[in-house]
């Protein structure tokens, strides 16, 4: 199976500052097909998981744009430009690779 | 509005069985692949099984293989999950999540549906 290994795992930050998640897989992510199916999945407390970043670096419907991704191969990070409040929540990358399916174990951001 | 429904969670004890349901609405059911992932308390996600379009090919994670049955029902637009000889370790929030097979993600998600195994 493919391990995901997140960093940090928890993340304090200050109001309009900004964040960043690191995201690594223990292969490379790249199908067969030339995609990269590695997203990222956010978890707000007592909320189900929301897509945010597909395929590295593609915003999902209604993602506000200080959300982002790259990388490529095995090392991946989502940036988010300015924290606001309503960012707090658990942060997951989850590859699509290959079977399996596998997540990171997940980065907690809060407020500072 | 897309909308993911679970229902038939709750308490069993070790070795019962429960049947979970997702009702789907608010987009093509039948041309999705479905999941079903959970989350133990205060832990993360886990991928437990999926399902093509049409119901004909199956995956499931080796810790559920051989006990978990993951089904659907296009005509009533309805995700199943049948577990049975349930363990302690189990005991999970199990989350339905519709899944677009051209561009490789998990893009809606249900509220949860908690099941909780222990004697």
């Amino acid at each position: 199976d493919i391990v995901m290994t997140q960093t940090p795992l928890s993340s304090p930050v200050t109001l309009g500052q900004p964040a960043s998640i690191s995201c690594r897989s223990s292969q490379s992510l790249v199908h067969s097909d030339g995609n990269t199916y590695l997203s990222w999945l956010q978890q707000r407390p007592g909320q189900p998981p929301r897509l945010l970043i597909y395929k590295i670096s593609n915003r999902f419907s209604g993602v506000p744009d200080r959300f982002s991704g790259s990388g490529a191969g095995t090392d991946f990070t989502l940036k988010i430009s300015r924290v606001e409040a309503e960012d707090v929540g658990v942060y997951y990358c989850v590859q699509a690779t290959q079977f399996p399916y596998t997540f990171g174990q997940g980065t907690k951001l809060e407020i500072k | 509005e897309v909308q993911l429904v679970e229902s038939g969670g709750g308490l069993v004890q070790p070795g019962g069985s429960l049947r979970l349901s997702c009702a789907a609405s608010g987009f093509t059911f039948s041309r999705y692949w479905m999941h079903w992932v959970r989350q133990a308390p205060g832990k993360g996600l886990v991928w437990v099984s999926r399902i093509n379009s049409d119901g004909s090919d199956t995956s499931y994670a080796d810790p559920v293989k051989g006990r978990f049955t993951i089904s659907r029902d296009n005509a009533k637009n309805t995700l199943y999950l049948q577990m049975n000889s349930l363990r302690a370790e189990d005991t999970a929030v199990y989350y339905c999540a519709s899944y677009d097979s051209s561009e490789g993600y998990f893009d809606y998600w249900g509220q949860g549906s908690l099941v909780t195994v222990s004697s």
